[in-house]
């Protein structure tokens, strides 16, 4: 079935220092991946999304890469600040062709410390 | 526009009970998904909704149903609770659905729900 793995689990960076999380997905019918930041406490949020026709999207300091061949997709975060410790999730959506089979499936997470 | 509203935040219920949990969408958004939360499963997809019909349906038990109503708001049932069922509950809404034409889903502040 389909299925989003996420590394790492837990990620300390110091102030400053760059983050990256990996994400890879379990069928090429993918073509939607959508980053989402959780704090304590409150609601996963939009961070930013990449459609499959695209390899890379920059947002300031948050940039997202994506490899259809090898079926990974990675966030990168520059110049991390401690408000960007949260748990973060990658997901993909699944679609197949001809189906109404249509969902987002979600990586397990990672929770990333940046250290003051 | 008001954010993804879910009704009420938080309900503590015993195992054999049943309980009704609220979501109403962001305005114009016609789909609605619900997904269970819990620190070792992560982001876990039950079902989602559009039109009032439910069109996708994760993994879970025949307790867990729900529905959707003309105006679009979903509520989600479990019955005969198991402690196994405490959890952050959690709903989002998009213009059309699971990613569909890559519109992405914004969640609201979830429902926690503790089974004694």
């Amino acid at each position: 079935g389909e299925n989003v793995e996420q590394h790492p689990s837990t990620l300390s960076v110091q102030e400053g220092d760059s983050a990256v999380i990996k994400c890879t997905y379990s069928d090429s019918a993918s073509n939607y991946f959508p980053w989402y930041k959780q704090e304590l406490g409150k609601r996963p949020q939009l961070i930013i999304d990449i459609r499959s026709n695209v390899g890379e999207k920059k947002d300031q300091r948050i940039a997202v890469t994506l490899n259809k061949t090898a079926k990974h997709f990675s966030l990168h975060i520059t110049e991390t600040q401690p408000e960007d410790s949260a748990v973060y999730f990658c997901a993909a959506r699944f679609q197949y062709s001809g189906t109404s089979y249509d969902k987002v499936i979600f990586g397990p997470g990672t929770s990333l410390s940046v250290i003051p | 526009k008001a954010g993804v509203t879910q009704t009420p935040r938080y309900l503590i219920k015993t195992r054999g009970q049943q309980v009704t949990l609220s979501c109403s969408p962001i305005s114009g958004h016609r789909s609605v998904s619900w997904y269970q939360q819990t620190p070792g499963q992560g982001l876990q997809f039950l079902f989602e909704y559009f039109s009032e019909t439910q069109r996708n349906k994760g993994n879970f038990p025949g307790r867990f149903s729900g529905r959707q109503f003309s105006n679009s708001r979903s509520e989600m049932n479990v019955s005969t609770l198991e402690l196994g069922d405490s959890a952050l509950y959690l709903c989002a809404s998009s213009l059309e659905g699971g990613g569909r034409n890559n519109q992405p889903q914004h969640f609201g502040d979830g429902t926690r729900l503790s089974i004694l």
